[in-house]
């Protein structure tokens, strides 16, 4: 058990619809972390957030907007995706951001028809 | 700009076997190394963590070796057992941004045949 849940586990979506990724960390930690996973590419970072405050966004399309109202939950809103945005959205957390391992989540399968 | 890369994609060998996997990263100026492991629809676990001033880390089975001239890491695994297989991920701190900017690889896909 990580300590980092994600939901849902599985999401299909269309392209006009808006839904919602949630993470949650149970163990502490201060930066919490987007990811996304596409088949055959490397994990790629999306976001940074330390304390609750926004600390990188690495150049994501504003169609994924993040939200991080305390230093125990994230959130990734999605609207108006494209079918390459269909990915494995992994959320991760750690004590510190800078020195301290990160623990990551089970990770949100989205499927964007 | 940082690349890691990791060869081979996939590696199948016999239960009890020792084996390799390797990472070789562009730029020398990292922060630190890790390994991590991927279960099929599961995140990321870390396995090893090794400072850019150090050498190797080892874990049970498991040893992590770092080069940072040649930029070349490598994960030996002694006496492979078949939950050991799994993917496993090789990433890189960037210098000055700590564990915050890992560059990942794509992963060699570990199949331990019993």
């Amino acid at each position: 058990e990580t300590g980092v849940t994600q939901t849902p586990r599985h999401l299909v979506m269309g392209m006009t619809n808006k839904k919602s990724l949630k993470c949650e960390q149970h163990l502490g930690h201060n930066a919490m972390y987007w990811y996304k996973q596409s088949a055959k590419k490397p994990l790629e970072l999306m976001f940074v957030y330390n304390f609750k405050e926004q600390t990188e966004n690495n150049s994501v399309p504003s169609r994924f907007s993040p939200e991080c109202p305390n230093s125990s939950h994230l959130f990734l809103h999605l609207h108006t995706l494209q079918p390459e945005d269909s990915a494995l959205y992994l959320c991760a957390s750690s004590l510190d951001r800078n020195r301290e391992t990160q623990y990551f989540g089970p990770g949100t399968r989205l499927l964007v028809l | 700009k940082q690349e890691v890369t990791q060869i081979p994609a996939a590696l199948s060998v016999p239960e009890g076997e020792n084996l390799v996997l390797n990472c070789s990263f562009t730029d020398s100026a990292i922060y630190n190394l890790q390994w991590f492991r991927q279960d099929p629809g599961k995140g990321l676990t870390s396995l090893l963590l090794i400072q850019s001033s150090q050498r190797e880390q080892t874990s049970g089975r498991l040893n992590a070796s770092l080069d940072k001239s040649s930029g070349r890491s490598t994960l030996y695994i002694a006496a492979s057992q078949p939950g050991d297989s799994a993917t496993y991920l090789c990433a890189v701190g960037r210098a000055n941004f700590g564990n915050e900017k890992l560059t990942f690889g794509t992963g060699t896909r570990l199949t331990i045949i019993p």
